[in-house]
């Protein structure tokens, strides 16, 4: 059974702060990593697929690095803004491209004004 | 483009009764899922298919049931419905080379079991 875990649960910051959160995954048979933004009362948006030990991606203030060799992946938030508050959802494949895509149980992340 | 259209939006049923929700894409993409989301956990998935006349149980699929005659629908049937079913369904799709593929989610449907 694929377990992909998330952390922290959720949290608060103050409007400025910079922060991060951290995806952890299976590291054998890796075939990628997604990271989605889920505003309340939304549908999931995407923000980045990575497939690559190593890979970088950003996205204005946000950015994500992933480490397929050891199983997790950080997603940063510089600066954060009240907009920034959601919930950010990573998942991960069960084996190279099965198609079965398990989600980690999200961290909610509040930026207060 | 309409992307994936789930409907109903909302539905509330009783203890025992049968529903389906539908689920329609019009990207041409080969990959469907359901979800259901459930409070502190995430999304869980229920069915996928990698193609039509192609399905595959994910994490929670009992009390479910799905098919895949077409490339666009991928409807999720409730037989006898419980408590236990009450959440929000989030249908999904994606292009074959899934992994370098996000997913496009539907709006959800809201799903009550009294």
């Amino acid at each position: 059974i694929l377990n992909v875990e998330q952390s922290p649960q959720s949290l608060h910051v103050q409007e400025g702060d910079s922060t991060n959160f951290t995806c952890s995954f299976p590291s054998s048979n890796f075939y990628a990593l997604h990271w989605y933004r889920w505003e309340t009362a939304k549908s999931p948006e995407a923000l980045f697929v990575m497939t690559l030990n190593g890979d970088e991606k950003k996205k204005g203030r946000i950015s994500a690095t992933l480490n397929t060799k050891e199983g997790y992946s950080y997603l940063y938030i510089k600066g954060s803004q009240p907009e920034d508050s959601a919930t950010y959802l990573c998942a991960s494949y069960g084996s190279s491209n099965t198609g079965k895509l398990i989600f980690g149980q999200g961290t909610t992340l509040q930026v207060k004004p | 483009n309409a992307g994936v259209t789930q409907t109903p939006k909302f539905r509330i049923l009783k203890i025992g009764q049968s529903m389906t929700l539908q689920c329609t894409q019009d990207m041409n993409h080969n990959y469907m899922y359901w979800y259901r989301q459930d409070p502190g956990m995430g999304l869980k998935l229920i069915y996928y298919s990698v193609g039509a006349g192609i399905t595959d149980k994910g994490e929670v699929p009992n009390g479910y049931n799905v098919s895949r005659s077409t490339t666009e629908d991928f409807p999720l049937r409730l037989e006898l419905a419980a408590p236990s079913q009450t959440s929000v369904y989030f249908c999904a799709s994606s292009t074959v080379n899934s992994g370098a593929n996000v997913l496009t989610f539907g709006a959800g449907s809201r799903l009550t079991v009294l």
